[in-house]
């Protein structure tokens, strides 16, 4: 592909629903990261993945954050029962290898009401 | 833990002027990367340029080029000939070399206006 690909762009939720946010990584890229920007902020670690596994998860706010790569290509974050304070950008990057330019989709804004 | 500071919540330029964004970090770690990142309103992070902390000499790519002092922890970006197009946010970033993670911790950014 041409680059990351991120859908949906645009996300509203009501407050409790549960939502699921995809990545499409440029094709072959190992490393895959998922990032969180509040308005205004720089954005935040949530956690990566090299192929399939999980490497670090530090960055996820809760145990309602939950993120997977099944197959090692194509990423999805899932946030269960959504509050207020999760409204952001959630930004996806993937890199060659672990010491590569990460490369950044165009996000995806969620929205909860 | 590592820290990245950007002091300069907007600034602004003239076209055709230079302009230099301020970042400083904090860390304990004597190998780790530094970057700038572009990030126009289409909201598409773009890398500008990076910095190896081993490399004494400071990274330029064209019209972009840092003032990188290791010892007073600051990585400044200057923007030479500014264009319409050089206006956006810009994020500072800094990473490990490498390891269990390849995280980018970022600074809050720089808006920057570029006028006609």
């Amino acid at each position: 592909g041409a680059g990351v690909s991120q859908s949906p762009r645009y996300k509203v939720a009501k407050r409790g629903q549960d939502v699921a946010l995809r990545c499409d990584p440029i094709s072959g890229h190992v490393s895959l990261f998922w990032y969180q920007q509040a308005l205004g902020q720089g954005p935040e670690f949530l956690t990566y993945f090299q192929n399939e596994a999980q490497l670090d998860k530090s960055g996820l706010p809760s145990d309602r954050f939950f993120a997977e790569r099944p197959e090692g290509s194509v990423s999805t974050l899932k946030i269960q029962r959504t509050q207020q304070e999760d409204s952001a950008v959630y930004l996806c990057a993937s890199s060659l290898s672990l010491v590569n330019e990460q490369f950044f989709g165009p996000g995806t804004r969620l929205t909860v009401l | 833990a590592q820290t990245v500071t950007q002091s300069q919540p907007e600034m602004s330029v003239q076209e055709a002027e230079t302009v230099t964004l301020s970042c400083t970090y904090d860390t304990s770690e004597s190998d780790y990367y530094l970057f700038w990142y572009k990030q126009p309103p289409s909201r598409q992070m773009i890398l500008v340029i990076r910095q190896e902390a081993y490399k004494q000499q400071n990274a330029t790519e064209n019209r972009f080029s840092v003032n990188f002092q290791k010892a007073a922890k600051s990585f400044s970006l200057k923007i030479s000939d500014s264009q319409l197009g050089d206006a956006a946010m810009y994020f500072c970033a800094y990473r490990l070399p490498g390891g269990a993670t390849n995280k980018l911790i970022f600074g809050t950014g720089t808006l920057l206006a570029v006028q006609p």
